[in-house]
């Protein structure tokens, strides 16, 4: 069964003080690795996708990375409006079911 | 272009009454996809739909009903609501499974 994990579950940070979040899964043969954020009463919204290994993507103050069992997005020098949920979703090579972590709570402030 | 359009975006109902969830997209995107939120537990997969006449169950499917006659809409339907069912209901699209699209949540309470 496939099965996402994120930690932390809340994360609290000051303005300018990078961190990681971590997304580990388990899953027969990754077709992809997704992050989303989202916003308080709003759906999720597309960050990245990751297909391999060693990939990596940037957007902003975002990078997200991925291992084999793993990925990670860095936030460097995060400002206000980065606070969100950020969602970790994975999709099985010959599946077309989305499965997600349960999300980090990122709050960054001034 | 809209993009993933649900309605009603909030409904309180009785439980024991039915209701559909609208979604339609206008990306003529062939994937499209139901899930439910609850605090703590991220989103699950409640159906699925692959192509117009196509759909199949996720993981919570019980208590839904889905049908897609067009590429653009794939209504949710709650058959007889129960509390379990108060939830934020998110409806999804995609044309190559890359890059999902969500809308903006249906808030339902059945009291």
């Amino acid at each position: 069964e496939d099965q996402v994990t994120q930690s932390p579950e809340a994360l609290r940070l000051q303005e300018g003080e990078s961190s990681s979040l971590n997304c580990s899964y388990t899953v027969s043969g990754l077709r992809g690795l997704f992050w989303y954020r989202q916003d308080p009463g709003k759906g999720p919204e597309f960050l990245f996708t990751l297909y391999s290994a060693g990939e990596e993507k940037e957007k902003e103050r975002l990078k997200a990375t991925l291992t084999k069992k793993e990925s990670f997005l860095h936030i460097t020098a995060p400002k206000p409006e980065d606070s969100a949920t950020y969602l970790c979703a994975v999709l099985r090579e010959y599946g077309n079911k989305l499965v997600f972590g349960a999300g980090t709570i990122l709050r960054v402030k001034s | 272009n809209a993009g993933v359009t649900q309605t009603p975006k909030f409904q309180v109902l009785k439980t024991g009454q039915s209701m559909t969830l609208q979604c339609a997209q206008d990306m003529n995107h062939e994937y499209m996809s139901w899930y439910r939120q609850d605090p703590g537990m991220g989103l699950r997969l409640i159906h699925y739909s692959v192509g117009a006449g196509i759909t199949d169950q996720g993981e919570v499917p019980n208590g839904y009903n889905v049908s897609r006659s067009t590429t653009e809409d794939f209504p949710l339907r709650l058959l007889s609501a129960a509390p379990s069912q108060t939830s934020v209901y998110f409806c999804a699209s995609s044309q190559t499974r890359t890059g999902y699209t969500f809308g903006s949540g249906t808030r339902l309470t059945v009291v």
